[in-house]
């Protein structure tokens, strides 16, 4: 258990709709990042919030988008779903932007467009 | 970030240690290399990391070359539990927290 929680844990949606989804990081951390996995292979990061701003973006259209609260808890929304945006979204939380220290994992949200 | 080289898959038996091998030969002086692991279906883990001293903490040790071009993790003595993807990392910190992650490795314990 890191602390960081997601929900939901499954949705299934069809193309053209939107998703929001969302992560609450562990306590005392300012940091939240976001990845993507498709099915066997590695996360790739999608972007990155500290202080309720985006810092820093991977290869990813503007239809991925995001937001930070004050508590530091994060949404990703997703427009216009085509059946590839289909993979496991992670979310991970951090003390602090930049340094020597880990990010924790939550344990992801499944996310299926059928 | 500099680009990791794992091996696809490697197999250990139940209570041997399991060594893991990375290559990252153009790493900079600036980098870190990190160790994560994912168990199936679930959010990667946090292992380990280290800049070029060898490092050691209760799940695991990493040994760095005095190159730094490749280190290997090693799992004392591997349990079930242990199988998973292990994915070596390099990052920069002043360049935030992004994680560039490969292929990695799966390593299956056996009993």
């Amino acid at each position: 258990e890191t602390g960081v929680t997601q929900s939901p844990t499954h949705l299934i949606k069809t193309r053209g709709q939107q998703v929001t989804l969302r992560c609450s990081s562990q306590s005392g951390h300012n940091t939240v990042s976001w990845y993507q996995q498709a099915l066997g292979q590695g996360p790739q990061f999608i972007f990155q919030y500290y202080r309720e701003e985006e810092n820093g973006r991977g290869n990813f259209p503007p239809r991925f988008s995001g937001l930070q609260f004050p508590n530091y808890s994060s949404e990703l929304n997703v427009n216009a779903l085509e059946l590839d945006d289909s993979a496991l979204y992670l979310c991970a939380s951090s003390r602090r932007l930049a340094g020597d220290n880990e990010q924790f994992f939550g344990p992801g949200t499944r996310l299926t467009v059928l | 970030d500099a680009k990791t080289t794992q091996p696809p898959s490697m197999d250990c038996a139940e209570g041997r240690a399991a060594n893991l091998p990375c290559n990252h030969s153009t790493i900079s002086g600036n980098e870190y290399v990190y160790w994560y692991r994912q168990i199936h279906s679930q959010g990667p883990q946090y292992i380990i990391h280290g800049l070029k001293n060898n490092e050691t903490n209760e799940m695991a040790s990493l040994i760095i070359t005095e190159d730094r071009k490749s280190s290997t993790l090693i799992l004392p003595h591997a349990t079930l539990r242990d199988t998973a993807v292990y994915y070596c990392i390099v990052r920069a910190m002043e360049y935030g927290n992004k994680l560039v992650f490969g292929a990695g490795t799966i390593l299956r314990v056996k009993s």
